[in-house]
This record gives C-alpha cells, structure tokens and sequence, in this order.
C-alpha cells in the first residue's frame, strides 16, 4: 500500500497564477485533510473531508478550494496564487471517529514568487 | 479556543540525557491528546497518543489534566531520537487536529 500520495512535491509559481494539488490515499479512510506547514506556526488546518461528499473550513481556509473527488482523493486549490501562501502542504485520512491516528503524505513544498 | 503551546523552538541535549520536551493545552472537553514526529526526510508519523498508555521508542507521556500539559519525556536520549516534535489536541468534529508550533530535538554526541 501507497498510503497517502501526494502530487507535484516541488512547485513554483508567479503570483497570480493558479494550480491544484493532488491527494489520494489507499486505505479506504473516511476522513481526509489539508494542512499548511510554515516555520514557527506548526501545521494548520486548511480544509477537511469528515466523509465522502463533504468538505469544511479548517482554521486558514482563505484563498484556497478544495473537492473530495471521491472517497480516495481530496484536491486543494489556489484560484490565484499570492508570496503568503508559500508554504510546504501536506494531506492527511483518517478513520472516522474518535481517537483516529492520521496518516500523512510526503508533502508538497510550493513557492509562490 | 482550542490551543497547543510548545514552548521551546529548539531543545539540544547529549546522548544518554533526559529529554522532557513540554505541551500545554487549552481545550474546554475531554481532550485527546497526541505527539507526532517528523524525521530527516520523512512523512509526520504518529509516535504516541495518551489514550492508549504505551512507551514507544522509549518515550512516555501523561496527560495531567489538572496542569493541562502532555509533555514527552524518555530517560536516556538516543542519537536518532533527532526530529521535529508536534504536539497536537484532537476531541473535536470531524477528528480534526490542533497542533503545536512544533519543537526540535537535537541529540549530539
């Protein structure tokens, strides 16, 4: 198993310009998620997919849209893109309920010039 | 509001030293508490979480709920125990994470 993938692993980008960032998990988990990892801030949650067919604002959701394609991927996009969301993102599932461990992709390391 | 402090940006301690790397937390429920890892050039990974009371790696932590703090401790530090350390709440809808500002621990030799 794959687990959690995540597509491109570098980026670069001019202001302005737009692009999606691809998650896909083999572990048939309900819940999927979008953090944003910036030094001295810890990871911060951008959106989540509690199930299939549903989405919700995390903690920094602006300027960014997300789609839950399907119950294995969940898609993270920057309309147009701006230098404050240079970051490194990182997907994340889990099982539904409680305690549930969530696993982790590689990330992706974007820069926005 | 939902908080995790880490205080400690960067914690540098010897080989075969105590580690004791500290979270505190601000959450009104019963909270669920857990410390992830990340290594060179590794994806995070869960290292423990409270509720199931285990040592893994040599490293334990207690929830005191009276001092709200989950710190990481492990008596003897290992060179490989070098790593970016989250602390991070859970309890809330949708199994969502709160997570700390992170600490690094360097062990040297």
């Amino acid at each position: 198993n794959a687990g959690v993938t995540q597509t491109p692993k570098f980026q670069v980008l001019k202001t302005g310009q737009s692009m999606t960032l691809q998650c896909a998990q083999d572990m048939n988990h309900n819940s999927m998620y979008w953090y944003r990892q910036d030094p001295g801030m810890g990871l911060r949650l951008i959106y989540y997919s509690a199930s299939e067919g549903t989405t919700d604002k995390g903690e920094v959701p602006n300027g960014y849209n997300v789609s839950r394609l399907n119950k294995r991927e969940f898609s993270l996009r920057l309309e147009s893109a701006a230098p404050s969301q240079t970051s490194v993102y990182f997907c994340a599932s889990s099982d539904r309920g409680g305690a549930r461990e969530q696993f982790f992709g590689p990330g992706t390391r974007l820069t926005v010039l | 509001a939902q908080r995790v402090t880490q205080p400690e940006k960067l914690l540098s301690v010897f080989k075969g030293a105590p580690v004791e790397l500290k979270c505190n937390y601000s959450y009104s429920g019963s909270p669920e508490l857990f410390w992830y890892v990340q290594y060179s050039r590794q994806r995070l990974q869960l290292l423990l979480r409270h509720i199931s009371r285990e040592s893994i790696k040599g490293f334990t932590a207690d929830l005191n709920k009276g001092e709200t703090s989950f710190h990481l401790k492990k008596p003897f530090a290992q060179e490989e125990d070098s790593a970016m350390y989250y602390c991070a709440l859970s309890g809330l809808v949708g199994n969502k994470l709160v997570f700390g500002a992170g600490t690094i621990l360097r062990v040297k030799s």
